[in-house]
Parts: structure tokens; sequence; C-alpha cells
């Protein structure tokens, strides 16, 4: 499974748009990217997947280069309640069953 | 449709002694993954499943770690003769398929502390 690097924490004040990058040098041609957000004492969330270029949902959008060596996940005006740990994944190769979870970037949302 | 339910929420073990997780799937969802977590880190995948069936048990240490999901009733995974070190959050998810391009649901996860 593709390995990915993303910050460790980012601070953000409210209403403020927050941009986290995650880099995956090495994915594959089958992978998808797929990002999910944790807060604290529950488990992970889907938030948003895309292949390539741009997806966009009610949550937040994906930015992702024709070389797909990284990807973008933008959070439109955040609120206190964005704060939580988002996660990067790269998976979706035949095969490849469970998802790899790094340690993912802490956002805290300050007033 | 109710979500992944995991119980109990919190299980307190002394060394030695053994721990039964237990994890309902999402309606229609034959597949179920659970991951560890310790604190400050990223899920580390641990075992998938199908029914009556262990599809992939890379991550699951060698001893005293087992899993099951049976035709009839929750997946579960036991932990025998538990150590301090097995003491984490450990979260079930389900998902419709078996391609982990797909979205897997996520229970609320079972805190485990070994006394």
């Amino acid at each position: 499974l593709a390995k990915t690097t993303q910050p460790i924490s980012m601070d953000s004040y409210e209403g403020q748009e927050v941009n986290i990058t995650c880099s995956h040098n090495n994915i594959a041609t089958n992978d998808y990217i797929t990002w999910y957000q944790q807060f604290p004492s529950q488990g992970p969330r889907f938030i948003i997947q895309g292949y390539k270029t741009k997806v966009t949902n009610e949550v937040a959008s994906l930015f992702i280069p024709a070389d797909r060596k990284s990807s973008t996940l933008s959070l439109p005006r955040v609120s206190l309640s964005d704060t939580a740990v988002y996660y990067c994944l790269v998976g979706g190769t035949t095969g490849a069953n469970n998802l790899f979870f790094g340690t993912g970037t802490r956002l805290t949302v300050i007033p | 449709n109710a979500g992944v339910m995991q119980n109990p929420r919190h299980l307190v073990r002394r060394r030695g002694q053994e721990a039964r997780l237990r994890c309902s799937p999402m309606k229609g969802h034959s597949h179920v993954y659970w991951y560890r977590q310790l604190p400050e880190e990223g899920l580390k995948f641990m075992v998938y499943l199908q029914k009556e069936n262990i599809i992939d048990e890379s991550g699951m240490p060698k001893e005293r770690f087992s899993a099951e999901f049976p035709k009839e009733g929750p997946s579960i995974l036991r932990i025998q003769q538990v150590v301090r070190g097995d003491s984490a959050a450990y979260f079930c998810a389900s998902s419709p398929y078996g391609d982990s391009s797909y979205e897997q649901y996520f229970g609320p996860g079972t805190r485990l502390t070994v006394t």
C-alpha cells in the first residue's frame, strides 16, 4: 500500500479555508485517494474520495494534480466542530483489502 | 439503518484475563475489518473477515489474538491472556464490498484497559 505523508498538525481560525496537503509519491495506477476525519473517542468517518482532478461534496473539496503524487483536502470556512484528525489514505488496488492510516493531521480550529 | 455497533464501549481487564470485543456491521454489509489504535497514533489494520471466513489476518499478532465472523451474530475479536501493551482502542469497520477503494463505516470503538 502506498505510504502517505501529511503535516502533523495545523491551526486555523474559525471561518477560514483550510487546505491540508498529502504526499503519496508511490501511488499506484489503480489507487484511489480517500480522506477520513476522526473526532476524539470516535471512529473515523469518510469525508471524500477521488481519483484525479477535483471532487467536491457538501463537506469538502479534493484537489488532485495530474501526476497524482499529492492531493489537497480543502475545508471551506471551518468551524470549531471541524477540530479533528484528518487522515489521507491511498488504496484500492485489487487484493488490497485494508486501509492504511498514517498519523494524520491534527487540525485545531481557534475561535 | 443503524450504523456499526460495538460493545462494550469500555472494557477493563486484569493481566492474564481474556477480552472479547463484539462488532455488529451495518445491515447488508458482509465485510468486516478490525483496527487497533494506540494513543496519539493512527489506526493499524488487524484483520479482514467475511461471513465464516478470515480473508486477511496479516495485521494480527500471531499469538493470543483471534477473530471470527460467524454466519449468525456479531464478529468477535478475542484477546487471550491480555498484557498491558494490549491497552488501546479497537475499531471495527464494515463495508458492502471487499475492496479498499470503497468507503468503510466505522463503529465507535471499544477502549480496552489492561490493569
